[in-house]
């Protein structure tokens, strides 16, 4: 199993700033991967975290407003660009292996924009 | 795209009493999982299903996937106040391990005790 710590747990922020959210495995990971999750909804995934190279982004988002590092096998951020109160949402970071597939998710990042 | 349907989306039930949470993909899975969530916590892998019509119990769980490999089931039975909670089944398509979940909407169980 996989530790996962992410920050930060809540944050409430202006609209038109930026925010990054930081996720770190105690294991080297190969999928990393950032979803969001409206307080009682589902949990959308937003894109996948590849390590040295671009993330790959589901429809729907795009690398400008969410744009996403994976400098290592062990950390990942995501941030939430240019902020409108139409991004208050929680946001999880999971982490996984190609073969043994169960996910490991963080305690999510709370974001409100106001 | 690849879609998760889940029902039902609430549950009321009396402490003691069963429940089942039904999920069904559009597409086939090469497996699916369950995954409990705690109101204000993480979603916490419960299992995981790759064969198919493969049935896996935990304790007072059952969990069945379907022969097609495009639908499953959650039973809870004589539910406990403890496993109160929002219950995803989550699809893992073609692509494997390099691909996300892609979650259902969830069953949301609430328990009177």
């Amino acid at each position: 199993s996989a530790v996962i710590s992410q920050k930060p747990s809540r944050d409430i922020c202006q609209r038109g700033t930026s925010l990054t959210i930081q996720c770190q495995v105690d294991s080297q990971v190969t999928m990393m991967f950032w979803y969001r999750q409206q307080p009682g909804q589902s949990l959308t995934l937003i894109a996948t975290a590849n390590q040295g190279s671009e993330a790959t982004y589901e429809s729907g988002f795009v690398i400008d407003k969410f744009p996403i590092s994976r400098p290592n096998l062990t950390f990942s951020t995501l941030t939430v660009s240019n902020m409108s109160p139409e991004d208050s949402s929680i946001y999880l970071c999971s982490a996984g292996d190609i073969v043994n597939t169960e996910a490991f998710f963080g305690q999510g990042t709370r974001l409100t924009v106001v | 795209g690849q879609q998760v349907m889940q029902i039902p989306q609430y549950q009321h039930v009396q402490e003691g009493e069963d429940f089942t949470t039904y999920c069904n993909s559009s597409t086939t899975l090469s497996n699916i999982q369950w995954y409990k969530q705690r109101p204000g916590g993480h979603p916490v892998f419960l299992i995981q299903l790759v064969k198919s019509g493969e049935v896996k119990k935990q304790k007072r769980l059952t969990f069945q996937f379907g022969e097609a490999k495009k639908n499953s089931s959650l039973h809870i039975t004589a539910t406990q106040t403890t496993d109160v909670g929002t219950y995803f089944c989550a699809g893992l398509g073609s692509g494997g391990g390099a691909d996300g979940l892609t979650f259902g909407k969830g069953t949301h169980l609430i328990i009177q005790p």
